[in-house]
């Protein structure tokens, strides 16, 4: 059974510091990672994708990937009350399939 | 705004009605799917259209049934609900090709309760 796992949460950070979410994945010939960020009600929306080890960092956003340990993880900088949010996993596995994961519902407290 | 929208936004329907959900992507793409987000579980995968032909219906029961006239509308045609089916619905599209990295854009989706 192919899986991403995600810790459910909540994740609760004070404003100002680094949010670290986490997921793992089965496929070992999965290839494109993404993270989507969900506020309550609304539709996810990508925000990060990373395709090869290593790091990939938009702004605030820092997306890692280490496939050899089959592991994603996103890191937050300066965590604002506004990135309070669900954030999901998502891997595009090796039959063109996209897995997503439960989420990890962050707070970020003022 | 995603360039995929969806319609209606919200949907009270009896055990015994009919009604459809509309989805419609602006983006070019030649993948459409519909996914369905139940509190606290991840993401299930409906069905997947890829070119109009349907690729993928994850064992999801025959009261849903889809309908894609092109590569740009989708339909999810509803009949018969029970209340275990109130959740929101999900329509995504993206470029499915050898290049292409398969990143789905999703619409607003549509909250439905079945009572």
């Amino acid at each position: 059974q192919k899986e991403v796992e995600q810790n459910s949460g909540p994740l609760s950070v004070p404003e100002g510091a680094i949010a670290s979410l986490n997921c793992t994945y089965s496929d070992r010939g999965s290839q494109s990672f993404f993270w989507y960020r969900q506020y309550s009600g609304k539709s996810p929306e990508l925000i990060m994708s990373i395709y090869s080890n290593g790091d990939q960092e938009d702004g605030r956003f820092t997306a890692q990937l280490n496939k050899a340990s089959q592991y994603v993880s996103l890191l937050i900088r300066d965590s604002q009350p506004s990135d309070s949010a669900t954030y999901l996993c998502a891997v595009n596995e090796e039959d063109n399939d996209m897995r997503f994961g439960a989420g990890t519902r962050l707070t970020v407290k003022p | 705004e995603t360039g995929v929208t969806q319609t209606p936004r919200h949907l009270v329907m009896g055990m015994t009605n009919k009604k459809s959900l509309k989805c419609e992507q602006h983006l070019g793409h030649n993948a459409m799917y519909w996914y369905k987000q139940s509190a606290k579980k991840p993401l299930e995968l409906m069905f997947v259209y890829n070119f109009k032909e349907q690729t993928e219906n994850n064992s999801v029961p025959s009261r849903f049934s889809p309908e894609c006239p092109n590569s740009s509308h989708l339909f999810l045609h509803l009949h018969t609900l029970q209340p275990e089916d109130s959740a929101l619905y999900l329509c995504a599209s993206s470029q499915v090709s050898e290049l292409a990295k398969n990143i789905q854009y999703f619409g607003a989706g549509t909250r439905l309760s079945v009572l």
